[in-house]
């Protein structure tokens, strides 16, 4: 299986401030990755995929980026509707596996 | 819009079979527009793709769990379905259904609310 690790696994920022989540893999996934964010008590929401597109409705302050196995996904001017937990999926081959998670809080 | 929606048992003993159906609509299951797919969160915790169904009826598994696994399509009810036997307490987790997109753009992008199953006597 491919495995994805994620860094930091917490995050305290405050709103306006930039943040990069990094999102790393066990081998090579080309472009197969996607961001999910997901606030207690709800349903993950797709945000990025294709590593780098960004899904329909998602605001412009998320962006994603990298290939191979590296990849980060950017938030720029955060707001307060985007504290919440950031994860990473690959679906470059079965199982499909997700990272372990990164919590965005306030600061 | 597509929507999805999971129903079924919120409690199933150790030892039995956990069984859910997603309702979809928006868009036919029989499509071929997307793979449909089971994600499960056990309570606190990160998440787990299960596995995924296309509309051609093939089927594919988290090697994990594929011994335990099934999933099936009733393209009538525009529904899918998954059974999960001999489950344990360490399958009790917030069980969502969701559409994947094929191809390039593979990614889960919609999902159903979510259902909680716990797994106790």
């Amino acid at each position: 299986d491919i495995q994805l690790t994620q860094s930091p696994s917490f995050l305290s920022a405050s709103g306006g401030d930039r943040v990069t989540i990094t999102c790393r893999a066990s081998q090579d996934i080309s472009s197969y990755l996607a961001w999910y964010q997901q606030k207690p008590g709800k349903a993950p929401k797709l945000l990025i995929y294709a590593a780098s597109t960004l899904q329909s409705g998602v605001p412009s302050r998320f962006s994603g980026s990298g290939s191979g196995t590296e990849f980060a996904l950017t938030i720029t001017n955060l707001q307060p509707e985007d504290f919440a937990t950031y994860y990473c999926q690959q679906l470059n081959s079965y199982p499909f596996t997700f990272g372990p998670g990164t919590k965005v809080d306030v600061k | 819009q597509l929507q999805l929606q999971e129903s079924g048992p919120g409690l199933v003993k150790p030892s039995e079979t956990l069984s859910l159906t997603c309702t979809v609509s928006g868009a036919s299951i029989n499509s071929g527009s997307y793979f449909w797919g089971w994600i499960r969160q056990p309570p606190g915790k990160g998440l787990e793709w299960i596995g995924d169904i296309y509309y051609t009826g093939d089927t594919y598994y988290n090697p994990s769990l594929k011994s335990r696994l099934s999933m099936s399509g009733d393209s009538s009810r525009n529904k899918f379905s998954l059974k999960l036997s001999s489950v344990t307490a360490a399958d009790t987790a917030v069980y969502y259904c969701a559409s994947r997109r094929p191809g390039g753009a593979s990614s889960f992008v919609s999902w159903g609310q979510g259902t909680l199953v716990t797994v106790s006597s």
